[in-house]
């Protein structure tokens, strides 16, 4: 059971925009940054976003990050097929991480 | 050129002692902007932190965990060691070092491959 909340699945076809949500609390989202990562299959995962929206360098901004009270989400524009992955959320809760239980993204 | 890799054994029998060593290059262990956290992952599951050290040698662990975990770092070897007592089947995972960095807000920035560990007898 992941302290962090998302949905196991979403999908889209490309070009679309697709949403993953993430929800958590007052100890971890509501008062630390979201971070988000994209695991490839059979890869390491990989940053995505973190202090809620920001983009490491060569992340495309295809790619953003909101945040509001205890939970946020990812979204992705323009959905393309090397975006089929699993998605995970995270953050701090005081000095311990936490993570999402992770959202497979299919693109149809 | 950051990069980090873990190693260990493949297979551990129940209630044996695991040993995990994270070699780091393109940063130090003493730099006071940088940690290391283990994260690790059963196969088809989601990801688990694990616990982190920090230049300081500030260590936390996983609340659940805690009681089998140590996490320790050799500045000179830019190593960080993790060990875990009493390994069980259901601690069969593939296991990841990855650095934490204060430039990106304190993110998982690097990862290793991950070492895959599994516990049978």
């Amino acid at each position: 059971q992941s302290v962090l909340t998302q949905p196991p699945s979403a999908s889209g076809t490309p070009g679309q925009r697709v949403t993953i949500s993430c929800s958590g609390s007052s100890s971890n989202i509501g008062s630390n940054y979201v971070y988000w990562y994209q695991q490839l299959p059979g890869t390491a995962p990989k940053l995505l976003i973190y202090r809620n929206n920001q983009r490491p360098s060569g992340v495309p901004d295809r790619f953003s990050g909101s945040k509001s009270g205890t939970s946020a989400s990812l979204a992705i524009s323009g959905l393309r097929s090397e975006d089929e992955a699993d998605y995970y959320c995270a953050a701090w809760d005081d000095s311990l991480g936490v993570f999402g239980g992770g959202t497979k993204l299919t693109v149809l | 050129q950051v990069t980090l890799k873990e190693s260990g054994p493949v297979l551990v029998k129940p209630t044996e002692t695991l040993t995990l060593t994270c070699t780091v290059s393109g940063f130090s262990l003493s730099n006071a902007r940088m940690g290391v956290s283990w994260i690790r992952q059963p196969p088809g599951k989601a990801l688990e932190w694990l616990a982190h050290i920090f230049s300081n040698d500030e260590k936390s662990y996983s609340t659940s965990l805690k009681s089998r975990l140590t996490i320790s770092k050799d500045t000179s070897k830019s190593q960080v060691v993790l060990t875990m007592t009493n390994m069980d089947p259901v601690d069969t995972a593939t296991y990841y070092c990855a650095r934490i960095s204060v430039v990106v807000a304190a993110a998982f920035d690097y990862w290793g491959q991950g070492t895959l560990v599994t516990v049978s007898s």
